[in-house]
């Protein structure tokens, strides 16, 4: 079985301030790990994947996110928020063999930035 | 260009009655899904189809059933035995390494 934490359901950043949001998983197997952003009512935009190789990687809009298998974490970051990262960002885990391939989600980090 | 479409966008419907959502994907992917949301609660798996004319239950399939007749589509029903079908409704099919690509989502509102 496998799951995912997002530790802090609302995060509040001043705009140019560090984003964290932090992401703990549970997987049996060497998982794929994800992050996901959703604009209201919209669907989710995959940010950045870690599949297998490199513990750093790096996503679209500046994001990015350290696969640490020590910690079991995979928290989301970005130097300097802006206005626009204004969103609810899921964290994401699937086992890559067996079981459906079958993505399981945290509960979600709304992320609010202030002026 | 490619991607899922799902419709309708919002939906309404009363108590008692049967809707269907659609969900269109052109990437050529053999698995597909679907996801319940509703606030707090992040995204649970209702069914999930690796392949046409195959398809498995989520973790809350009850209310729900689905069909895999063709690669391309995978259409949703809330039945009337969904005791609480308002959600918004999330289709995706899954790529070559295991991420997930989405539609925009079908809002459900029970009257």
């Amino acid at each position: 079985a496998q799951s995912v934490t997002q530790l802090g359901s609302h995060v509040s950043v001043s705009e140019g301030a560090l984003v964290l949001l932090r992401c703990n998983y549970s997987s049996s197997v060497p998982p794929y790990l994800f992050w996901y952003v959703q604009y209201p009512n919209q669907g989710l935009q995959l940010l950045l994947k870690y599949t297998t190789g490199a513990t750093l990687v790096k996503g679209i809009n500046g994001f990015e996110a350290e696969f640490k298998k020590s910690e079991t974490s995979f928290h989301l970051t970005k130097p300097s928020a802006h206005m626009s990262d204004a969103a609810e960002y899921f964290c994401a885990v699937s086992a890559p063999t067996g079981g459906g391939n079958k993505l399981t989600f945290g509960t979600g980090t709304q992320l609010k930035v202030e002026l | 260009d490619g991607g899922i479409t799902q419709s309708p966008k919002y939906l309404f419907r009363k108590e008692g009655q049967n809707v269907t959502l659609s969900c269109e994907q052109n990437l050529n992917h053999d698995a597909m899904y679907w996801y319940r949301q509703d606030p707090g609660q992040g995204l649970r798996l209702i069914y999930y189809s690796q392949i046409v004319n195959d398809f498995q239950k989520g973790d809350i399939a009850e209310g729900y059933s689905v069909s895999r007749e063709k690669k391309e589509s995978f259409p949703l029903t809330v039945t009337s035995a969904q005791k609480n079908p308002t959600a918004f409704y999330l289709c995706a099919s899954r790529g070559n390494t295991g991420e997930l690509f989405f539609g925009e989502g079908s809002r459900l509102t029970v009257l």
